[in-house]
């Protein structure tokens, strides 16, 4: 399957360790990046490739991926955080694919 | 830094082609692993990537959209172009061009440009 699938919504308290998940066979083969998005806002990645931050993107968050799975993770979530995050990777034909999205509340 | 910037009509209307332009500033894409690409995203939906192009012209776009996506470039003044053409309601969208790093698997879109919100409608 092409497609990437994430959890709709998520809620983690402040403060507290939150994970985001994008399942797809595709992952097992390409690396898979994160984007966060916050409200009439263009997205910001936030991950990509091997668990690899850009500049200015906060040591709390982190990547992994186990089989088909990856995951980010948000170690100590601030309000700020509060967001859509979205994954991204590539199907078999390599195309670019994104996830559904998933709605981070932090409350 | 690189910053990206669209431009375009905000209202088209059904059956009409789409012709956005994203301008390049700060830098160059002068790194063979770049391309830039095309993503949209219906309001309150999520991201749909378009294609990508790099400056040697070299194109892929998506299998939904293939048919009725063109996109070129003009690297004399750091432009490039997306044409979507038979357009419906349903291409009603945000529309984001972003600098595409692409190398060994490794995907990731940065920067993004502030978008563009394309209506399609009578």
């Amino acid at each position: 399957s092409s497609e990437l699938t994430q959890d709709p919504a998520v809620s983690v308290a402040l403060g507290q360790t939150v994970t985001i998940t994008c399942q797809g066979d595709s992952v097992r083969y390409y690396y898979v990046s994160w984007y966060q998005q916050k409200p009439g806002q263009a997205p910001v990645p936030v991950i990509y490739g091997q668990n690899n931050r850009p500049s200015g993107i906060p040591e709390r968050f982190s990547g992994a991926t186990s089989g088909n799975t990856a995951s980010l993770t948000i170690t100590g979530a601030q309000a700020e955080d509060e967001a859509d995050y979205y994954c991204n990777s590539r199907d078999y034909s390599g195309n670019v694919v994104f996830g559904g999205g998933t709605k981070l509340t932090v409350l | 830094q690189v910053q990206l910037q669209e431009s375009g009509p905000g209202l088209v209307k059904p059956s009409q082609t789409l012709s956005l332009t994203c301008t390049v500033s700060g830098g160059a894409f002068k790194n063979y692993n770049y391309y830039l690409s095309w993503i949209r995203q219906p309001a309150g939906k999520g991201l749909e990537w378009i294609g990508r192009i790099n400056t040697g012209g070299s194109t892929m776009y998506s299998p939904s959209l293939k048919s009725r996506v063109t996109m070129s470039l003009d690297m004399s003044t750091n432009r490039f172009f997306l044409k979507l053409n038979s357009l419906t309601a349903a291409d009603t969208a945000m529309y984001y061009c972003a600098r595409l790093y692409s190398h060994g698997g490794e995907d990731w879109f940065d920067p993004w440009g502030q978008g563009i919100r394309v209506t399609v409608s009578t």
